[in-house]
């Protein structure tokens, strides 16, 4: 099993671009997160789903979009790139309903100039 | 919304000394508690985790924590901490069902010689 996968590992975009950001895992775990890290600020939940075609904000939700079409595959989305998305990213796939561990893919930094 | 609160955001100990770090939450009902840990560049590792039953909880690499209802409270410890333990501690929260899953803003552990 790769367990979580996500691409790019690295990116830099300008202003106003917009880019999607992969995350994939071969576990057919029902839940999937995404989180962005920040120093200082932990991680926060930007987009969540509790299965294919169900998804859910988080704390963090704007200028981002989510779908989730099949159980593998949860895309994040950045509409329009501002200097403030720059973080690293992490998707995370988790057993769902009374198991909650995060199983966290390598991250993506990513770099708005 | 669920929340985390972990009080240090540096702790220095020197190699062999006992360790604990404080995690304090506030979520309405039974919540699923999780420590996890990142090494520099790294992802997230699950240490541990508290869903129900006893209190006391075992984790990997020695660790272990106490959930305190009374205190909202899941702090982690271990007896003799290693050079190889300094790294960022997370704190989380989250409820059955539900994948909005709350961290904390992370720990930092230095370990002296």
């Amino acid at each position: 099993n790769a367990g979580v996968t996500q691409t790019p590992k690295f990116q830099v975009l300008k202003t106003g671009q917009s880019m999607t950001l992969q995350c994939a895992q071969d576990m057919n775990h029902e839940y999937m997160s995404w989180y962005r890290q920040d120093p200082g600020m932990g991680l926060r939940l930007i987009h969540y789903s509790v299965g294919a075609g169900i998804t859910d904000q988080g704390e963090v939700p704007n200028g981002y979009n989510v779908s989730r079409s099949t159980t593998e595959d949860f895309p994040l989305r950045l509409l329009s790139a501002a200097p403030s998305q720059t973080s690293v990213y992490f998707c995370a796939s988790s057993p769902g309903l009374a198991d909650l561990r995060q199983y966290f893919g390598p991250g993506t930094r990513l770099t708005v100039t | 919304a669920q929340s985390v609160t972990q009080p240090d955001i540096h702790i220095t100990v020197s190699e062999g000394a006992s360790l604990e770090l404080r995690c304090n939450y506030s979520y309405g009902a039974t919540p699923y508690l999780f420590w996890y840990v990142q090494s520099p560049g790294q992802g997230l590792q699950l240490l541990l985790k508290y869903f129900s039953g006893d209190t006391l909880v075992q984790g990997i690499k020695g660790f272990e924590a106490e959930f305190k209802r009374s205190q909202s409270s899941f702090n982690l410890r271990k007896p003799s901490v290693h050079w190889s333990d300094a790294a960022e501690y997370f704190c989380a929260v989250g409820a059955r069902g539900n994948n909005d899953m709350r961290f904390g803003a992370g720990t930092r552990l230095t370990v002296k010689p």
